[in-house]
């Protein structure tokens, strides 16, 4: 079956450093690729998302390819700040219609001043 | 903008007892999931509902089940609450036009004592 597999966290990384969370997938077919950060407290929300191999998702600074020959799709940001502080999960969404979405266990991010 | 609606917030139930959990997605969108998320784990699938019928199954006990109603919102109802539900329940929907891109509820926290 589909499963996403994400780095182990948590992280920790010093304000402005770079980051990048490791994300590999296997699946059937041609996926979705998405991250989704949940704050503290807080319900999962969508960062960014790539539809279709080559594709480069967006948001708030972070970056992620969709990249089938590794199936990765790695998410990296040049410049932290304290305020992404949060659970990042990667996902995959079904190829063949169905919407529902399988996480990676999620990586914790944690950003020092 | 309207985001999901979930109640409660917080439950706390005993072992044994039964409990219910409402989602009110976000206006037009016709599928509804649900999720559990175990502490320091990611959401793991149980259910799904679209135009009102179940559409997907995932890991949902037997002593789970839900349902989707007229106006779109749908109930988890869980009994036999044991230990291990305690846990993080999310509600998310969609529109039913853009595979995977689901809008998630802030949960409802589940404690059985």
């Amino acid at each position: 079956g589909n499963s996403v597999t994400q780095m182990e966290g948590p992280v920790t990384l010093s304000e402005e450093a770079f980051l990048t969370i490791n994300c590999t997938y296997t699946a059937t077919g041609y996926p979705s690729l998405f991250w989704y950060v949940q704050y503290p407290g807080e319900g999962l929300q969508l960062l960014l998302k790539a539809t279709k191999a080559d594709d480069k998702g967006s948001n708030k600074g972070f970056e992620a390819t969709y990249r089938k020959e590794t199936t990765s799709f790695h998410l990296e940001k040049g410049s932290v700040q304290v305020s992404d502080s949060a659970v990042y999960f990667c996902a995959l969404s079904d190829s063949q219609g169905a919407q529902k979405l399988v996480f990676g266990q999620g990586t914790r991010l944690t950003i020092n001043p | 903008a309207a985001g999901v609606i979930q109640s409660p917030r917080h439950l706390i139930k005993e072992k044994r007892e039964t409990a219910t959990l409402k989602c009110y997605p976000i206006p037009r969108h016709d599928t509804v999931y649900w999720y559990q998320q175990g502490p320091g784990q990611d959401p793991q699938f149980l259910i799904s509902f679209y135009e009102k019928m179940q559409s997907d199954k995932g890991s949902i006990p037997d002593r789970f089940s839900a349902q989707q109603f007229s106006d779109y919102h749908s109930e988890l109802n869980m009994s036999s609450l044991e230990l291990g539900d305690s846990a993080l329940y999310f509600c998310a929907s969609s529109s039913g036009t853009i595979t995977g891109e689901l809008f998630f509820g802030e949960g409802s926290r589940l404690t059985v004592l």
